[in-house]
């Protein structure tokens, strides 16, 4: 199973919004709303912060979103804070009945 | 609070088995609505999911890795485990175990701090 596709890197100021992409295929993000998205700082576990493409678990900021589009699934955060500078992760479910991890994308808060 | 904590030899030689333990307290493994699974990182890389595996004998595993790997429960010490046969240098990574809400939900809401196998002579 090939992993999905994420930007390596993505970057912001405090305050703006910035949104991470997540490419898939017709075997796994485009017919499945099984995409979730975690959170990494250096050193530690993930964290969920988007599950089945739009949910929140409870305790994150709304600040944060998730959306779909086709093969493509996108993260958005918005009102960049410092702590949000981090690895982030998008999974999604495979007709293969399996789960695919994007390669990460580091965000840097400039 | 659940909470999950990773054990095991930090060290492993080439060719031999890779045997981890995730010891879950604050919740029952045995609980119906969840898959415990099993995710790691090699050092600098990104995630790759290894297996997930329910009480009832369920379980769902990364082709690339499934001649290799065993996942089981054991309910009467409320843990879970991965062995890994084989091993190489490419399996040196940051094991995680974490749990994943049920046969529809493809998603890991808790996860333990990880524990680093390296694969050396």
């Amino acid at each position: 199973q090939s992993a999905l596709t994420q930007p390596p890197s993505v970057s912001g100021s405090p305050g703006q919004s910035v949104t991470i992409s997540c490419t898939g295929t017709s075997s796994d993000i485009g017919i499945y709303d099984r995409v979730s998205w975690y959170q990494q700082p250096p050193g530690t576990a993930p964290k969920l912060i988007i599950y089945e493409v739009t949910n929140r678990p409870s305790g994150v900021p709304r600040r944060f979103s998730g959306s779909k589009s086709g093969n493509t699934a996108s993260l958005t955060i918005s009102g960049l804070q410092t702590e949000d500078e981090a690895y982030y992760y998008c999974t999604s479910f495979t007709s293969s009945i399996t789960l695919v991890f994007g390669g990460g994308t580091k965000l840097t808060v400039l | 609070q659940l909470r999950l904590q990773e054990s095991g030899p930090g060290l492993v030689k080439p060719s031999e088995t890779l045997s981890l333990t995730c010891a879950v307290t604050g919740g029952s493994i045995r609980t119906s609505h969840y898959f415990w699974a099993w995710i790691r990182q090699p050092p600098g890389k990104g995630l790759e999911w290894i297996a997930s595996l329910h009480h009832s004998t369920t379980s769902h595993h990364n082709p690339s890795l499934k001649s290799r790997v065993t996942i089981s429960l054991d309910t009467s010490k409320n843990q879970v485990s991965l062995k890994l046969t084989s091993v190489t240098a490419a399996d040196t990574a940051v094991y995680f175990c974490a749990r994943q809400p049920g046969e529809g939900g493809w998603f890991f809401d808790y996860w333990g701090q990880g524990t680093l196998v390296t694969v050396s002579s």
